[in-house]
């Protein structure tokens, strides 16, 4: 089974600061996933990718399949990007999902 | 579209009671997906249906849990009898096909005393 560790667990930044989250995986994968989970628990995807770069609007998520690792960067960070940000991943296109454990990021004004 | 729609949102109850989750998934959407989540495991997959067929249900802790999903609008998630340890926020998700973004619902945040 994938083993997803995220870092840091926890981030605290001052608004404005670039934040960059990252994750690693133990299996190679088809797709991976981030996701925001807001204060109220709610779930939105922000990305789907499975090589490369994405970008939209202060956020972009990179990947780096040979070393089994992805970043998730916000630029400008603003106290509502404040979330707890999951990656998950999957081995194929009808396998499903394995999440890591989070990051907590609180951005101070 | 109303996006995936789980009720209730808040469930509290006894333990030993029978509790039932709904999930109405995404029109069109032929994937759905029970997830667990709690403080000290994170998510965790559940069970997922394809075309309202279970797929993989080994996610599911212990025969108290059991899912059904009789056609592609609705899905039901049951505990009997709930215990303590299932206290939890169950989130239902939808998608289209593969290499597709899933799609969550609000959530069931459920307390068993």
């Amino acid at each position: 089974k994938n083993e997803v560790e995220q870092s840091p667990q926890n981030l605290t930044a001052q608004e404005g600061e670039f934040i960059t989250i990252n994750c690693s995986y133990s299996v190679g994968i088809s797709a991976l996933h981030w996701l925001q989970q807001h204060p109220g628990g709610g779930i939105v995807s922000l990305f789907m990718l499975s090589s490369g770069k994405k970008k939209h609007g202060r956020l972009i998520a990179t990947i780096n399949i040979q070393e089994k690792h992805s970043s998730l960067h916000i630029t400008a960070s603003h106290p509502r990007d404040s979330a707890v940000y999951i990656c998950a991943v999957s081995e194929s296109g009808n396998t499903p999902l394995v999440f890591g454990k989070g990051t907590r990021l609180s951005v101070i004004a | 579209d109303a996006g995936v729609i789980q009720s209730p949102r808040h469930e509290v109850t006894e333990m030993g009671q029978e509790v039932t989750l709904r999930c109405k998934p995404i029109s069109g959407h032929d994937y759905l997906f029970w997830y667990r989540q709690t403080m000290m495991r994170g998510l965790e997959l559940l069970i997922y249906f394809n075309n309202n067929v279970p797929i993989d249900d080994s996610g599911m802790p212990e025969d108290r849990f059991s899912a059904k999903m009789p056609n592609a609008s609705f899905s039901t998630l049951k505990i009997q009898p709930s215990e303590p340890r299932d206290s939890a926020v169950y989130f239902c998700a939808s998608r289209t096909g593969l290499w597709r973004t899933q799609y969550f619902g609000p959530g069931t945040r459920l307390l068993v005393l």
